[in-house]
């Protein structure tokens, strides 16, 4: 079956400080999207990145497909990047298109 | 102007009960779905629907119906609620033929007491 699997589980920063999270993913995973899901509980959007790297701001992701693993950096951390950071992978074609979550990485951003 | 919304964002009930979770998407995809999440913070799929058809249901207790009226409208009925049926539950939809890239609604929290 599909799987996610994303490390730390937890991280704990001061503000200023920069951070990678990681993302591994198995051979039937062909797209990839990060998600951060705030403190009040809405899942935004980050990335959607199957391949290559793209940035946003402070934040920006890389996908190597071909070594099946996707890493999100945060630089310059604040409080309010707190939360906890999911990605996932998408599977099936055409209608059985779904997403398969990670357990995500809880990020506290302290002042 | 919300992309995926969804109605309530909180749904406090009695076991027993029957309740309904509505979600709308104005981004005109083609396909929604409803996940779960769980105390863990840990989120499932639940169905998918394509066009007002069920396309995936991950072995959901058939006290979970999905409604599809239009592609642009996946309702969530929930029937004799139970304890473990208390999670966040969120809709969200994809363009399957294009990028597939999916978005999500606010989530609604269901706690059944």
């Amino acid at each position: 079956g599909i799987q996610v699997e994303q490390s730390p589980p937890d991280l704990i920063l001061q503000e200023g400080a920069n951070s990678t999270l990681r993302c591994n993913f198995s051979d039937s995973v062909n797209n990839l999207q990060w998600f951060h899901q705030n403190p009040w509980g809405q899942l935004i959007n980050l990335f959607y990145i199957p391949s290559g790297t793209k940035q946003n701001g402070r934040l920006s992701a890389t996908t190597v497909a071909t070594e099946r693993y996707s890493l999100l950096y945060i630089s310059s951390s604040q409080t309010t990047d707190s939360g906890v950071y999911f990605c996932a992978g998408a599977s099936g074609g055409g209608s059985n298109y779904k997403l398969t979550f990670g357990k995500g990485t809880l990020l506290t951003v302290n002042p | 102007d919300t992309a995926v919304s969804q109605t309530p964002k909180y749904l406090v009930t009695q076991m027993g009960n029957d309740k309904s979770i509505k979600c709308e998407q104005n981004l005109g995809h083609d396909t929604m779905y409803w996940y779960k999440q769980d105390s863990k913070k840990f989120l499932k799929i639940m169905f998918s629907y394509n066009n007002k058809e069920l396309i995936i249901n991950e072995t959901v207790p058939n006290r979970f119906s999905p409604k599809s009226p239009d592609k642009a409208h996946l309702n969530l009925h929930i029937n004799s609620l139970e304890l473990g049926d208390s999670a966040v539950y969120f809709c969200a939809s994809s363009q399957v033929a294009g990028t597939g890239e999916a978005f999500f609604g606010q989530g609604t929290r269901l706690t059944v007491v």
